[in-house]
């Protein structure tokens, strides 16, 4: 299995809602990302976790909240999100965080109303 | 900070053409990755290069690692319909693991 796996696909939720994107994978990698990808624009890293901690938050506003609740399982729980934050969600994994190749899902495609 | 800039931004070329793209930094890269974007899909990894001077070939797409660690190259020979896409090159940030994407370059072939 060499898949990163990423639900829902399509997301629209209004700024008052709580919703959260789940990420797994079943490859043994240790290192987990969350970026964020504006249309035409490359992917901006949000959060790093490794072995399950987090590693790396790019000042990612409080509305986003990530999760590892194991080492297959990644989740990002939004809350109060605007219309600004309406993007592509990609999340991504390697083997350890000192691997530059990193495997990609499909992503979720966000849209805040 | 340190800045992947590519060229060109896009290209639209006619079904059975060689294509050359061009990743190009200030700074000194010692890992380039190349990846390629579908539409509505996620950045898939097509070559990684970890040697200034290397060479690597994957099926019709060959990507050099430039001599002075400051740019990359990716050729694609005899495209076809479904090397549509933006590719990004990729390294790691100064002595981070943090990856930075370069622009893309966005390609569109003609049948």
């Amino acid at each position: 299995d060499t898949e990163v796996t990423q639900t829902p696909k399509h997301l629209v939720m209004g700024m008052t809602n709580k919703k959260s994107l789940k990420c797994e994978q079943h490859m043994g990698h240790r290192a987990m990302y969350w970026y964020k990808q504006k249309a035409k624009k490359p992917p901006e890293l949000m959060f790093v976790y490794s072995y399950e901690k987090l590693s790396i938050n790019e000042s990612v506003p409080s509305r986003f909240s990530p999760e590892c609740p194991n080492s297959s399982l990644l989740n990002l729980h939004l809350h109060a999100l605007q219309p600004e934050d309406s993007a592509l969600y990609l999340c991504a994994s390697s083997q350890h965080l000192s691997t530059e190749k990193l495997f990609f899902g499909s992503g979720t495609q966000l849209s805040v109303l | 900070g340190q800045q992947l800039n590519q060229s060109p931004q896009s290209m639209f070329i006619q079904e059975g053409e060689d294509v050359s793209m061009n990743c190009t930094s200030s700074s000194i890269f010692n890992t380039w990755l190349w990846y390629k974007q579908d539409p509505g899909e996620g950045p898939v990894l097509l070559i990684a290069l970890y040697k200034a001077g290397e060479l690597t070939s994957n099926g019709r797409l060959t990507a050099q690692f430039g001599i002075t660690r400051k740019d990359s190259f990716l050729n694609i020979s005899a495209s076809i319909p479904s090397d549509v896409g933006i590719y990004f090159c990729a390294g790691p940030m100064d002595s981070s693991y943090k990856l930075i994407f370069g622009s893309g370059t966005r390609l569109l072939v003609r049948p």
